[in-house]
């Protein structure tokens, strides 16, 4: 299994400001991914993370908004840009591929209140 | 198109009940299928897992078959506990770490 650190667990932030979320592996993974959970709602891929380009988002998500870094295997990054309270939420980072198991092993995941 | 659909909650039951939640899926193709485990205020744990028809994953006293005649993947144990008190997902992966979920069940075991 890998080992997932995400940070920060929570932060409260203001309207109109940004924060990143940062994410560590303790291995090589092939695939990475960020998910968002709305309160009280299952999960919804924001984007793939691909090392070295461009991430790939889902629908109804722009880099814009949700700019993700992913430097090397083992580290991405996701930016929340000018946030509002909708963008309230528990962002989660995954990992998956190269595992040989097909599961996704999950990140503690970071708790965001915009007010 | 490819998704999960699971039991609504929530489910409350008493300590050392019988724990039934019901998966159903819809896929194209042969799918994984697992059971995830959010704790309160964490993210989220692989449960058990399924690979392949007639397969069953098992973990921690939770138990779940492969049915593929009624595309069903039901989460069971046999006798809760408080400490399983969580919400649980439902999930599928297609291969190339597509992984669709299913909406959740909240689940509160009282002592």
């Amino acid at each position: 299994s890998a080992v997932i650190s995400q940070k920060p667990s929570r932060d409260i932030c203001q309207r109109g400001t940004s924060l990143t979320i940062q994410c560590q592996v303790d291995s090589q993974v092939t695939m990475m991914f960020w998910y968002r959970q709305q309160p009280g709602q299952s999960l919804t891929l924001i984007a793939t993370a691909n090392q070295g380009s461009e991430a790939t988002y889902e629908s109804g998500f722009v880099i814009d908004k949700f700019p993700i870094s992913r430097p090397n295997l083992t580290f991405s990054t996701l930016t929340v840009s000018n946030m509002s309270p909708e963008d309230s939420s528990i962002y989660l980072c995954s990992a998956g591929g190269g595992l040989n198991t097909g599961e996704l092993f999950f990140g503690e995941g970071s708790r965001l209140t915009v007010l | 198109g490819n998704s999960v659909t699971q039991m609504e909650g929530p489910v409350t039951l008493s300590e050392e009940a019988f724990l039934t939640i019901n998966c159903t899926y819809t896929a194209t193709g042969y799918p994984s299928l697992f059971w995830y485990v959010q704790y309160p205020g964490e993210g989220l744990q692989l449960l058990l897992k399924a690979t392949k028809a007639d397969d069953k994953g098992s973990n921690k006293g939770f138990e779940a078959t492969y049915r593929k005649e009624t595309t069903s993947f039901h989460l069971e144990k046999g006798s809760v506990q408080v400490s399983d008190s969580a919400v649980y997902f439902c999930a599928l992966n297609l291969g190339n770490n597509d992984m669709r979920f299913g909406a959740g069940t909240r689940l509160t075991v009282k002592p």
